[in-house]
């Protein structure tokens, strides 16, 4: 079984509709983020957790939020699509907790693909 | 928002060819610089993550350096093979406010080895 695990793997959908991305991990750590992917842009940080207290909005958290239901589960959700946000979706975690430590390392799931017509 | 940069934007070489690209990125309250490759149909993996300045990593023919002083980093690739194609992101750890111990990436430089 994969470390980090997405699901769907792949969605279409409709504008308006909301849509959850889920995200679990097995790796022990506290950190979670979800990235989205353009192309050309990189990957840009939606929303981040350090731990399942802690949410944090990334670069582009509008029109999205996020759900740390515990240690190993972090869900994204766009509550009203649109097209704009179809995308590649990564959920990725992380281990270490001083900022020069190599344990800050991301595993990234496999991603989601999100299509909103 | 950080300001990451990566240069070229795109690179195409012929097998055997070596190359290299940058990342520059901001100098102050620098913590740490990581290096993910990333294949078509397949998620960022890690490749390094460098700390001090003169840093240099090496896995395989793959090879990076570190600047902390004037906030750039260079990856190298000796002899380029097609499986090397990938999009290389580059993605400094800063501290201060809200950036504290997240990644923030690069656009990506995106290799393309011909056979």
């Amino acid at each position: 079984d994969a470390d980090v695990t997405q699901t769907p793997r792949n969605r279409i959908t409709k504008t308006g509709k909301r849509i959850m991305l889920e995200c679990s991990q097995t790796k022990g750590h506290d950190r979670m983020y979800w990235y989205r992917q353009d192309p050309g842009l990189g990957l840009r940080l939606i929303y981040y957790s350090f731990d399942v207290k802690d949410i944090n909005k990334g670069e582009i958290s509008d029109g999205y939020s996020v759900s740390r239901q515990a240690q190993a589960k972090f869900s994204l959700s766009l509550e009203s699509a649109i097209p704009n946000q179809t995308a590649l979706y990564f959920c990725a975690t992380s281990g270490g907790t001083a900022p020069n430590s190599g344990a800050n390392v991301l595993t990234f799931g496999a991603g989601s693909r999100l299509t909103v017509l | 928002i950080l300001n990451v940069e990566q240069s070229p934007q795109s690179l195409h070489v012929q097998e055997g060819d070596s190359t290299n690209f940058t990342c520059s990125f901001p100098s102050s309250n620098f913590y740490a610089l990581h290096w993910y490759r990333w294949e078509t149909a397949k998620s960022p993996e890690a490749l390094f993550v460098m700390t001090l300045n003169g840093d240099e990593k090496k896995k395989g023919r793959i090879s990076a350096t570190l600047n902390t002083k004037e906030g750039y980093s260079y990856l190298y690739i000796k002899g380029s093979q097609p499986e090397d194609s990938a999009t290389y992101l580059c993605a400094p750890v800063v501290a201060g406010g809200t950036s504290y111990g997240k990644l923030t990436f690069g656009q990506g430089t995106i290799l393309t080895v011909h056979p």
